[in-house]
């Protein structure tokens, strides 16, 4: 079955801007993570989502924002992109059980440049 | 807030040579997971541990839990180049993943 699906994978903004990037789960799959990921940071947690709704946020500015949809794809947003937003965002499902996390499955992730 | 501290950041080492990589939580944890990502790559699972004191084997990678369940290892017996990569734990506390910062494996061939 088809992975997980990020668009698009490579972008380039300039400070100010505004980004939206979208992510499609594995059929079935209902909870959706977003993940920030520079050289020095590691994966940052950014937020999660379970059936439309946000399960869990990370410590995040409030530029940037998600949603899901009711097919379970899911969008991440940041407005006013700073040089520092620049990173690899990953964003990945799950088969969430009402319990726990469970195995992630990640996206090949969208590379944002911010110029 | 929660956090998983891995070491060592990185770790370069002659092919067929071992290789372990550890986590350590201040809090307890509901269970760990370990991910690795090759180079251009992204994190792909690789197990979950969930019972104090539980080992798994994958071939010749061993993962540990510790028995108070703060702590984790993995190890890998007789690198190969096919290992290069980032090794990522993620321990859960409650409902929420936290990943630790990776260890880089390089190995020399």
């Amino acid at each position: 079955k088809a992975g997980v699906t990020q668009t698009p994978r490579y972008l380039i903004k300039t400070r100010g801007q505004q980004v939206t990037l979208s992510c499609s789960p594995i059929s079935g799959h209902r909870s959706v993570s977003w993940y920030q990921q520079t050289p020095g940071q590691g994966l940052q947690f950014l937020f999660e989502y379970f059936s439309e709704t946000q399960r869990n946020k990370g410590n995040f500015p409030g530029r940037f924002s998600g949603r899901q949809f009711s097919n379970s794809r899911s969008e991440m947003n940041v407005s006013t992109l700073e040089l520092g937003d620049s990173a690899l965002y990953l964003c990945a499902s799950s088969l969430y059980r009402g319990r726990g996390t469970g195995e992630l499955f990640f996206g090949e992730g969208s590379r944002l440049t911010v110029l | 807030g929660q956090q998983v501290m891995q070491i060592p950041q990185y770790q370069h080492v002659q092919e067929g040579e071992d290789f372990t990589t550890y986590c350590n939580s201040s809090t307890t944890l509901s269970n760990i997971q370990w991910y690795k990502q090759r180079p251009g790559g992204h994190p792909v699972f690789l197990i979950q541990l969930v019972k104090s004191g539980e080992v798994k084997k994958q071939k010749r990678l061993t993962f540990q839990f510790g028995e108070a369940k703060k702590n984790s290892s993995l190890h890998i017996t007789a690198t190969q180049t096919t290992d290069v990569g980032t090794y990522f734990c993620a321990g859960e506390y409650g409902n929420k993943l936290v990943f630790g910062a990776g260890t880089i494996l390089r190995v020399k061939s």
